[in-house]
């Protein structure tokens, strides 16, 4: 299985100031055919996850646009570009290449 | 919006199985790709496996192949989990998750979320 290594694990942000997770994986995930199989998840306090980003850098529908997927390979970047108290919760990354996906370990957001 | 609905909380002892539902609310069964995520207290997301209607097929994570089957049921559109001899480790909250279609999504983006159920073992 592919391991996924997030950072930081917690992130303490201000409202209004960007704020920038990093994921990395143990191997390539690049497809052939030209997609990063890299999604990134939000779970809320007390929420099930949600899909943010998917193939890397396409966002689902509905997420606002302070939120970005970028990277390639093996290192990945979401970039929220300015940090509202309902972003708090705790964002994941998920390799989709594989037939067993694999979580990065979690990073967990609060507001300062 | 399609919807997957999940079975309630359940206790039980070390030893037993545990069996929980995800009914989507609507939808093409052979749409969907039923995944199972869990989650133990205060931990991270662990990927269970799948069963996807299509073919169905079902894949295993390694460390639990053993222990679970999944199946699901056209006729209701509901996927099943069922975990075999319990142990405290296996206390978690336990989601399925679905893409919305399989042929725009792929099997493992998941765009949809039960909202979990609590699984507890316990003597």
């Amino acid at each position: 299985d592919i391991v996924m290594t997030q950072s930081p694990l917690s992130l303490p942000v201000t409202p209004g100031e960007p704020a920038s997770i990093s994921c990395r994986s143990g191997q390539s995930l690049l497809h052939t055919n030209g997609y990063n199989y890299l999604d990134w998840y939000l779970q809320k306090p007390g929420q099930s996850p949600h899909l943010l980003i998917y193939l890397g850098s396409n966002r689902a529908s509905g997420v606002p646009d302070r939120f970005s997927g970028s990277g390639s390979g093996t290192n990945f970047t979401l970039e929220i570009s300015a940090v509202e108290a309902e972003d708090v919760g705790v964002y994941y990354c998920m390799q989709s290449l594989q037939t067993h996906p694999t979580f990065g370990q979690g990073t967990k957001v609060e507001i300062k | 919006q399609v919807q997957l609905v999940q079975s309630g909380a359940e206790v039980k002892k070390p030893g037993s199985s545990v069996k929980v539902s995800c009914k989507a609310s609507g939808g093409t069964f052979t749409k969907y790709a039923f995944n199972w995520v869990r989650q133990a207290p205060g931990q991270g997301l662990e990927w269970m496996g799948n069963f996807i209607p299509v073919y169905g097929t079902a894949n295993f994570a390694q460390k639990l192949q053993d222990r679970l089957t999944l199946t699901a049921d056209e006729s209701t559109i509901t996927a099943y989990m069922e975990l075999t001899s319990l142990r405290s480790e296996d206390t978690a909250v336990y989601f399925c998750a679905s893409p919305m279609d399989i042929v725009t999504s792929g099997l493992r983006q998941f765009d949809l979320w039960g909202r979990g159920t609590l699984v507890t073992v316990s003597s």
